[in-house]
């Protein structure tokens, strides 16, 4: 157990639909990181937060965003959802950049 | 942005014996190279990591092994066992104080089967 929960496991919903990912990281780690995987594309960084603030983007859609809360938490809004969605979204969390990535259990994304 | 390749794709060895898995990476600013185990259905797990003041770095049966000059750095398994069956990922990245980075590039993975 790397101390990073993600909630829910599994999230099954239509396309045009909106959800909601949940990450909470390990305590005393300021950054979070989410990725998504999938047999196209394999692990593929989105979004970086640091304390609150956002730090880095990768190739995250615009209808995706994301954000960290006060109490460290994080959640993934990803919107208008596609077929192509449907992955695995994992979240990561460090005490700062410099350091070991723990990653979180994952959330399976099905759009139907 | 970086790049990183990982050979084999699989990989099928008996138990007992070594497993090496390789990969490149073509941003010789990286200095972070860590590896992961992902499970059926888990989220990768750290294993070893290594940076670039290093060459080599141990962890019981694990050893990861670092070529800058070449931008390359590679797994060791030793005395596999069965429970070692998983997906490998390496993966590099910057982590200087001040810089906005420290994001992993994945590379796409091995899966390693160590048959009894």
């Amino acid at each position: 157990d790397s101390g990073v929960t993600q909630t829910p496991k599994h999230l099954i919903t239509a396309t045009g639909q909106r959800v909601t990912l949940r990450c909470s990281p390990r305590s005393g780690d300021l950054s979070v990181y989410w990725y998504q995987q999938s047999l196209d594309q394999g692990l593929q960084f989105l979004i970086q937060y640091y304390n609150g603030e956002e730090r880095a983007k990768g190739n995250i859609l615009e209808r995706f965003s994301a954000q960290q809360f006060p109490d460290l938490h994080s959640e993934l809004n990803l919107s208008s959802l596609e077929l192509g969605d449907s992955a695995l979204y994992f979240c990561a969390s460090s005490v700062d950049v410099l350091n070991e990535q723990f990653f979180g259990p994952g959330t399976r994304l099905t759009v139907l | 942005g970086e790049n990183v390749e990982q050979h084999p794709s699989t990989l099928s060895v008996q138990e007992g014996d070594s497993a090496v898995i390789k990969c490149t990476y073509s941003d010789s600013a990286s200095n972070y190279f860590p590896w992961y185990k992902q499970e059926l259905g888990k989220g990768p797990q750290l294993i070893i990591d290594i940076r670039s003041n290093v060459g080599e770095k141990k962890d019981q049966r694990i050893a990861v092994t670092l070529n800058k000059t070449a931008k390359h750095f590679s797994l060791h398994i030793t005395e596999t066992q069965p429970e070692d069956s998983a997906v490998y990922f390496c993966a590099a990245t910057q982590t200087d104080r001040g810089s906005t980075l420290g994001r992993l590039y994945f590379g796409r993975g091995t899966q390693l089967t160590v048959w009894p």
